[in-house]
């Protein structure tokens, strides 16, 4: 059975960096194919891909946000994480980590329950 | 990056209805579409994959097509669990999404 989990700073000020963990089960992130995203959705609006990270140690990453992301794993722990710098009012959102296992193919078929994230001063 | 152009952005249908949900993409994504459910409260969930493939487990009324930049979810005889928004997603770019529609009963 597959299972991700956020967890991570729920309130933030602007300026902080926000820093998030995906925990997750049923699944390898050494296994070929296997990549976990990072996706977050405002409040009634829609979804933005932010980053991701592979199996390979591959990352992409969204190029509008590039210059304040870093995801990383640790693949014992089957964990991934993603920090966000310098967040402002505009990264109040909840945030989904999500699998994907067609290498090549980034659609997301295990999502987690999401975390809400506030910046606010 | 590629544009999602999804419509309509709301939709109210009926019992047993047939649905179809629009989506266009800036360039060609050579069926690198998928479709997601999510109702209030929930994540969204895979219904569709490759335009046209539906995910384990989801009922066969909901079907996809499409090709090039022009793309189609079809729910057949509309059931009360089917009230959600639902959402395309290209990933032959790096993946960006639809801006969602919100299907209600009428």
């Amino acid at each position: 059975q597959v299972t991700l989990k956020e967890s991570g700073t729920g309130i933030l000020q602007p300026s902080q960096a926000l820093s998030l963990t995906c925990s997750f089960s049923g699944f390898s992130l050494s296994t070929t194919g296997i990549c976990v995203s990072w996706i977050r959705q405002p409040s009634g609006k829609g979804l933005e891909w932010l980053a991701d990270i592979c199996w390979d140690d591959g990352k992409g990453y969204n190029p509008s946000l590039k210059n304040r992301l870093s995801i990383s794993k640790d693949t014992s722990n089957n964990q991934a994480f993603l920090k966000i710098t310098s967040v402002d009012t505009a990264d109040t959102a909840t945030y989904y980590c999500a699998r994907s296992d067609s290498p090549g193919a980034q659609y997301f078929d295990y999502w987690g329950q999401g975390v809400m994230v506030t910046v606010s001063s | 990056d590629i544009q999602m152009t999804q419509s309509p952005a709301s939709l109210s249908a009926s019992l047993g209805e047939t649905v179809t949900i629009e989506c266009r993409a800036s360039e060609d994504i050579y069926n690198g579409l998928a479709w997601y459910q999510q109702k209030p409260g929930k994540s969204p969930q895979l219904l569709i994959y490759n335009a046209n493939s539906l995910h384990t487990g989801v009922p066969s009324r909901f079907s996809g097509s499409g090709s090039g930049t022009q793309y189609s979810l079809k729910i057949n005889s509309l059931q009360s669990e089917d009230v959600a928004s639902y959402f395309c997603q290209q990933y032959y770019d790096y993946p960006t999404f639809g801006g969602g529609t919100k299907l209600e009963l009428k």
